[in-house]
C-alpha cells in the first residue's frame, strides 16, 4: 500500500464550480501535512499548510481527519488560473507525495 | 518563503557523458536537502536524501554509484548523473526545508534534462 494515496484525476470543472480533493495516508504517526500545486514543467509551490483545526485562505479551505487518516482541499468559486496539478504532501518524517490530481477549470 | 534556486534550468547531453545539477539555498541553511526526478504526467520520486557533511541516503532502487550527491555545505547540494543514457532523461528537482524535516519544503525551479 502506498504511504499516501490521492483522489485519481482528472477534475473537469467549469468555471465557479466547487472542487474537492482527498488525500489518505497510512502513517498515523505522520506530523505535518501540505497542499502543494504543480504546473505544467514548473516545480510544486506550497498553497497551504493543513492544520488539525483545518485552515482556510481565500476560496482554499484545508482540513485533517486524524482519525480516518486524511487530509482534504476544497476549491470555491473555481477559476480559470486554478487549472493545475495538486499534491498533498504527508511528513512521517520524511516526506511522501500523493500522485498529484490534475484540476482543468473550463471557462 | 524562502528561496531555492537550481542551475542548469535546463541541459542538453549526448549518451554517456556526465551533467552536473547544482541546488541552492539562497537565504537559509539546510542541513538536509532533498532529490526528486519527475517523469512527465508522474508524480514527484524522491531519490536520495542529501545531508550536509555526511553520505547521502538514497531511496530503494536509485543508484548511488550512477546519482551521485555531495552536500558540500549548508547552502549547496550537487547531484551528477553519471554516464547518463536516454532513459535518464527527466525533470530533476531539488527541495530544502528551512526548519527542519517536519516543515514545508521549498522547491528548487528543478532542470529539465534531455540526454540524447
Amino acid at each position: 500500500r502506498k504511504e499516501v494515496e490521492q483522489d485519481p484525476g482528472p477534475f473537469n470543472v467549469p468555471e465557479g464550480a466547487t472542487v474537492a480533493f482527498n488525500c489518505t495516508y497510512s502513517n498515523s504517526a505522520s506530523q505535518s501535512f501540505f497542499w502543494y500545486r504543480q504546473d505544467c514543467r514548473k516545480e510544486p509551490k506550497l498553497l497551504m499548510s493543513v492544520y488539525s483545526s483545518g485552515n482556510e485562505d481565500g476560496r482554499f479551505t484545508a482540513q485533517l481527519n486524524r482519525a480516518s487518516q486524511y487530509i482534504s482541499l476544497l476549491i470555491r468559486d473555481s477559476k480559470l488560473s486554478d487549472s493545475a496539478t495538486y499534491l498533498c504532501v504527508v511528513n512521517s518524517p520524511g516526506s511522501s507525495f500523493g500522485a498529484g490530481t490534475r484540476l482543468t477549470v473550463k471557462p | 518563503g524562502a528561496v531555492v534556486s537550481q542551475h542548469p534550468s535546463w541541459v542538453i547531453c549526448k549518451s554517456g557523458t556526465s551533467v552536473k545539477i547544482e541546488c541552492r539555498s539562497l537565504d537559509f541553511q539546510a542541513t538536509t536537502m532533498f532529490w526528486y526526478r519527475q517523469f512527465p504526467k508522474q508524480s514527484l520520486m524522491l531519490m536520495a536524501t542529501s545531508n550536509e557533511g555526511s553520505k547521502a541516503t538514497y531511496e530503494q532502487g536509485v543508484e548511488k554509484d550512477k546519482f551521485l550527491i555531495n552536500h558540500a555545505s549548508l547552502t549547496l547540494s550537487t547531484l551528477t548523473v553519471t554516464s547518463a543514457h536516454p532513459e535518464d532523461s527527466s525533470f530533476y528537482i531539488c527541495s530544502a526545508s528551512p526548519s527542519g524535516s517536519q516543515s514545508e519544503q521549498f522547491f528548487g525551479p528543478g532542470t529539465r534534462l534531455t540526454v540524447l
